[in-house]
């Protein structure tokens, strides 16, 4: 199973409507990273969150992880075009004595003008 | 401005040929660099870790004779494919972070990934 649960898969909104996307570990995340990617092309760093209950906003994109930081969700508030394209998730989570780096499945959106 | 600069972009090689990727970091020094595969609609895949100095780390699955990996210097890491073969084609991505004590503290920084089509 999936060690890093994304979602959802994909999402077509309507340009001006806001959405989320949730990602889900049944770990303790020592960090959480968001990433926009279009498709084909390299990832852009969006946020970072580390402490439970913490939250950030760049723009109209706004990231939260929950205090037993087992959860991250990305809100966009009033969607625009330019806010299409994959969005992962990435975390830090313990694996025996070393952290290493896991990955969502991705979040594909799409925004219709 | 980006911070991880990853060339080429685009890559078309006949199968049985070599294809060597670069990855640099363009402001930071990176013990560490990470190189990913991504193929279609799927999320990042970790090949291997590559470490200055030393050889580096793979994935379980990832033939190491197949994906040389070199990372002579501090800002640069290379990734070879080997004989590639049309099962090869994938959009490979490099990463790395920024070295330190509190380098959990930073983010992965990405190259612009490099598509690489074996004919």
């Amino acid at each position: 199973s999936q060690e890093l649960e994304q979602s959802p898969q994909s999402l077509i909104v309507q340009e001006g409507k806001n959405l989320t996307i949730n990602c889900t570990s049944s770990k303790t995340l020592y960090g959480l990273y968001w990433y926009k990617q279009k498709y084909g092309e390299g990832l852009i760093f969006l946020m970072m969150l580390q402490k439970g209950g913490e939250e950030k906003s760049h723009e109209k994109i706004t990231a939260k992880l929950d205090e037993k930081k087992q959860q991250s969700s990305l809100h966009i508030t009033a969607s625009q075009p330019s806010h299409a394209g994959i969005y992962l998730c990435g975390a830090d989570i313990r694996a025996g004595n070393n952290r290493k780096l896991i990955w969502g499945l991705g979040t594909s959106l799409a925004v219709n003008p | 401005g980006a911070v991880v600069s990853q060339h080429p972009s685009r890559v078309i090689c006949k199968s049985g040929t070599s294809v060597k990727i670069e990855c640099r970091s363009l402001d930071f020094q990176a013990t560490t660099m990470f190189w990913y595969r991504q193929f279609p609609k799927q999320s990042l895949m970790l090949m291997a870790t590559s470490n200055e100095g030393s050889k580096a780390t793979y994935e379980q699955g990832v033939e190491k004779d197949k994906f040389l990996i070199n990372h002579a210097s501090l800002t640069l890491s290379t990734l070879t494919v080997t004989s590639a073969h049309p099962e090869d084609s994938s959009f490979y991505i490099c990463s790395a972070r920024r070295q330190g004590p509190s380098s959990y503290n930073s983010p992965l920084h990405f190259g612009n990934g490099t598509r690489l089509t074996v004919t």
